[in-house]
């Protein structure tokens, strides 16, 4: 079946650079997009969403950029501090039909190291 | 606010018994979703709930089975357990569905 998936399994990055997280999708019908963040121990947080008709979403310290095209999502995060040290997530909605009907498929995970 | 809320934080269960995970969601949502995530990977659907009835059901046995309340509270439910139903199981909540918030997750360890 189609699935997300995530480029690389895990990134370091020294703390004020910037890091970028990608992911790849493989369902066309997708129109819903959701990154998360998760601790060790803590259910997921969410932390930025995008729909099919944008390409670009800003929030505080991080932009996600969508790209239909190639079927591609990224979450950007801005100088990188040590508490976004975690695991994302990146989380399609499968289509299914009335607005009640999500359903989110997830990728297995990036793992962010963030050292001093 | 009260973010979502799940009941027992940690459970152990032996094989063959039945366990009812609990949910409450944040306050006005009315969908509840459930996830499984095993260690290592990414949360599978399981259910969702949108006004008491189910919306939506992922790739899992009738084992699993699950219920919301008329106080959008729901339950998940779990038969004949077996030891890879050990896992982190997730409740979120939304107010229509789409954009779901997590709760910290019940840590089911089945021996």
């Amino acid at each position: 079946g189609e699935s997300v998936g995530l480029h690389l399994p895990t990134l370091s990055v020294q703390e004020g650079d910037n890091s970028i997280i990608n992911c790849a999708y493989s369902n066309s019908a997708s129109d819903y997009f959701i990154w998360y963040k998760q601790e060790s121990g803590k259910g997921p947080q969410f932390i930025i969403d995008i729909r099919s008709n944008m390409d670009k979403r800003q929030g505080q310290r991080v932009t996600v950029l969508l790209n239909k095209t190639v079927k591609h999502l990224s979450l950007q995060i801005a100088a990188t501090q040590p508490g976004d040290s975690a695991v994302y997530f990146c989380a399609e909605n499968l289509p299914g039909g009335s607005n009640s009907g999500y359903a989110l498929n997830f990728g297995k995970g990036t793992s962010l190291l963030v050292t001093p | 606010d009260a973010g979502v809320t799940q009941s027992p934080t940690h459970l152990i269960k032996t094989r063959g018994q039945h366990v009812t995970l609990r949910c409450s969601p944040i306050s006005g949502h009315k969908s509840v979703s459930w996830y499984q995530q095993v260690l290592g990977q990414g949360p599978q659907f399981i259910f969702q709930y949108y006004e008491k009835e189910e919306r939506g059901r992922g790739n899992f046995p009738d084992r699993f089975s699950a219920r919301q309340f008329p106080n959008y509270s729901s339950e998940l439910n779990v038969n004949a357990l077996l030891l890879g139903d050990s896992a982190l199981y997730l409740c979120a909540s939304s107010p229509v569905g789409d954009e779901q918030y997590f709760g910290p997750g019940t840590r089911l360890t089945v021996t």
